[in-house]
Order: C-alpha cells, then structure tokens, then sequence
C-alpha cells in the first residue's frame, strides 16, 4: 500500500528564520512530488512539485529530493507569519491517473 | 489563477438521507477528483474520473458513492444513503492532464451527517 510519510508533525520558526519539511515515500514507483499548503479552513494550494533529482528554487522555497531514496524536502527560508499553515506533501505515479496519495502534513507556526 | 468552485459550502442532512455533492472545474480540464479529508486528518483520494468514466477509486469510494459529469456540467459525488462516518470535508480537484500536471483544489464541502 502507498504510503507517504511526514516530519515533523508540527515545527515552530522565527519569523525569519528557515523551515524544514521533509517527506518519504514508500513506494518505489512514485514519480512525482508535490508539495501543497493548506491554510485553516481552506483548499490546498500547490507550492512546488519535483520530478527529478536534485534541487528546485522559487522565490523563499527550495524543494529537493532523493529519488534513490524516495525523500523529499522542502525549506522556506526568511519565513512569514502568513507561511503558518499545514504543509501537505503528496505522491504520484505516473501510470495513476494522477491519483495523489498525501502525507498527514507538518503543521508549521511562524512566531513574530 | 484558475479556481475551482464548489457547491454547497456547507451540508447538513440525517442520516439515510441523499446527498449530491457539485463541482464547478476549471474550464479547459479533463481530469477530475473527489478527496475526503476528517477533521484533523489526512487527505484521502476517493476516486478519478477522466473522457466520462472513474479511472480509478479508493477503498473509501463506498458502493453508495457515485460519480458523473453529464455533458460537461458540473461534476457530482452523489452518496445514498449516507451514513454518520460520510461527516467530512470533500475536495473536488481538476487537471488539465492526469499525470505530471498540478492538481487545482476547490474550497471543500464540508458535509455533515446526524
């Protein structure tokens, strides 16, 4: 069964200080990352997603992954207190359809 | 960017009772999801729907569960009869390709059952 695990479950920052999220599949056949935040009561939105080993920068984030590892991680560096949200990372593969399958997320507080 | 809609926001019904979910894609999409997320827990892929047929559904995709999109209007999760354990939030998503493209969320239903 596909599982997708996350770390931590929760993680306090100092506004600008950097975050670290980190995710692992179990599946050897996972293709594709993505990571999404998902503010209170809210839809997730798609942060950044990562097919291919090595790093990815935009803007505050950086995505990396392992795929010899199945690992993941994303870091926000100078973080704001309107990055505190549920950090969603999740999974597919290609032949899925899509299908995302998600970790349990990392609940991250930014404290001013 | 583009938004997804979904309709109601919120649903209150007893037990028993049927509820049709409704989804408002992005225009343009092909593929379509319904997640389920409980409070306080992860998110849960129910099933995928692509040129008119499920794709694909998950072990949470009940025989009460059903979907469809007739002729490109909204896409439905319709469930009868609902049971006290259907009490979520419901995700639609669309995609413009089922495999390596960006999943768009809408707002969620957040559907109660008594």
């Amino acid at each position: 069964q596909q599982k997708v695990q996350q770390s931590p479950e929760s993680l306090i920052v100092p506004e600008g200080g950097m975050a670290s999220l980190n995710c692992t599949s179990s599946d050897r056949n996972v293709d594709y990352f993505w990571w999404y935040r998902q503010h209170s009561g809210k839809s997730p939105k798609m942060l950044m997603s990562i097919f291919s080993n090595g790093e990815k920068e935009e803007g505050r984030f950086t995505v990396h992954l392992n795929k010899a590892s199945l690992h993941t991680s994303l870091h926000i560096r100078d973080s704001q207190p309107s990055d505190s949200a549920l950090y969603l990372c999740a999974a597919s593969i290609d032949y899925n359809q899509g299908k995302l399958i998600f970790g349990q997320g990392t609940k991250l507080s930014i404290k001013p | 960017g583009p938004k997804v809609l979904q309709i109601p926001s919120h649903q209150i019904i007893d037990m028993g009772q049927m509820v049709t979910l409704n989804c408002d894609p992005v225009s343009n999409h092909l593929y379509f999801y319904w997640y389920k997320q409980i409070l306080g827990q992860q998110m849960e892929f129910l099933v995928n729907f692509y040129n008119g047929k499920v794709m694909e559904k998950s072990k949470l995709f009940k025989d009460q569960f059903s979907v469809e999109r007739p002729d490109g209007s909204y896409f439905t999760l319709k469930i009868q009869p609902t049971a006290l354990e259907d009490s979520a939030v419901y995700f639609c998503a669309s995609s413009s390709t089922g495999v390596s493209y960006e999943q768009y969320f809408g707002p969620g239903t957040r559907l109660t059952v008594l």
